[in-house]
């Protein structure tokens, strides 16, 4: 079964540093997602990518955080310049359309966490 | 905007028990309901979902009906076994809705089961 890979699994960076993390999603799909899941809490909406372009994106989702897809192939989340409330674990999920009959897939996750 | 509430856990369960998690939704639109799951150290995985009023989701010997008139989709299996010890995630989408094609979730509620 297709799967969506994440990379890395788990980061440590300090905090004011950028990280990237990296997702390769199903090779058919179109729409692409980030979430994120801070310990204990509920999993949050992020952002959402289509057609090389944000098509929608949370209030979390500020000026420190940006969406890519450099390559075609990977969808990388950046993070400018991290604080220590963005530890959590950040999931990518993709779709191949968004209509009611294709559901999300998604990734492993990356376990970040600023210090 | 859309919600969706879970009740409290953590619930543990000896083997052989039901289980039941509720989970109740507001959306604006027509939603998709969906419950994930999300096993120790792993991503999420989509255990069943309902895109319309009535449907029944099941899988793996659990099941989840669309009640549109009381907004709810509660989980159930009706003999858990030590292996479904997880957390459970209640899940919508709704395109129609303000809320675009995201996925917004419930609490979580994380399930124990003792042989």
């Amino acid at each position: 079964e297709p799967e969506v890979t994440q990379t890395p699994s788990h980061q440590v960076t300090q905090m004011g540093q950028e990280v990237i993390l990296r997702c390769v999603p199903i090779s058919n799909h179109l729409y692409f997602y980030w979430y994120r899941q801070i310990l204990g809490q509920k999993v949050e909406f992020l952002v959402s990518f289509y057609n090389n372009e944000i098509s929608e994106k949370s209030e979390i989702f500020d000026d420190q955080f940006s969406v890519e897809r450099p390559d075609g192939s990977n969808f990388t989340l950046k993070i400018r310049s991290t604080k220590l409330e963005d530890s959590a674990m950040y999931f990518c999920a993709t779709r191949r359309f968004t209509t009611k009959n294709y559901g999300y897939t998604f990734g492993s996750g990356t376990r970040l966490t600023v210090v | 905007g859309d919600s969706v509430t879970q009740m409290e856990g953590p619930v543990t369960l000896s083997e052989e028990a039901f289980l039941t998690i509720n989970c109740t939704y507001t959306a604006t639109g027509y939603p998709s309901l969906f419950w994930y799951v999300q096993y120790p150290g792993e991503g999420l995985q989509l255990l069943l979902k309902a895109t319309k009023a009535d449907d029944k989701g099941s899988n793996k010997g659990f099941e989840a009906t669309y009640r549109k008139e009381t907004t709810s989709f509660h989980l159930e299996k009706g003999s858990v076994q030590v292996s479904d010890s997880a957390v459970y995630f209640c899940a919508l989408s709704d395109p129609g809705g303000t809320s675009g094609s995201r996925l917004t979730f419930g609490e979580g509620t994380q399930l124990t089961v003792n042989p």
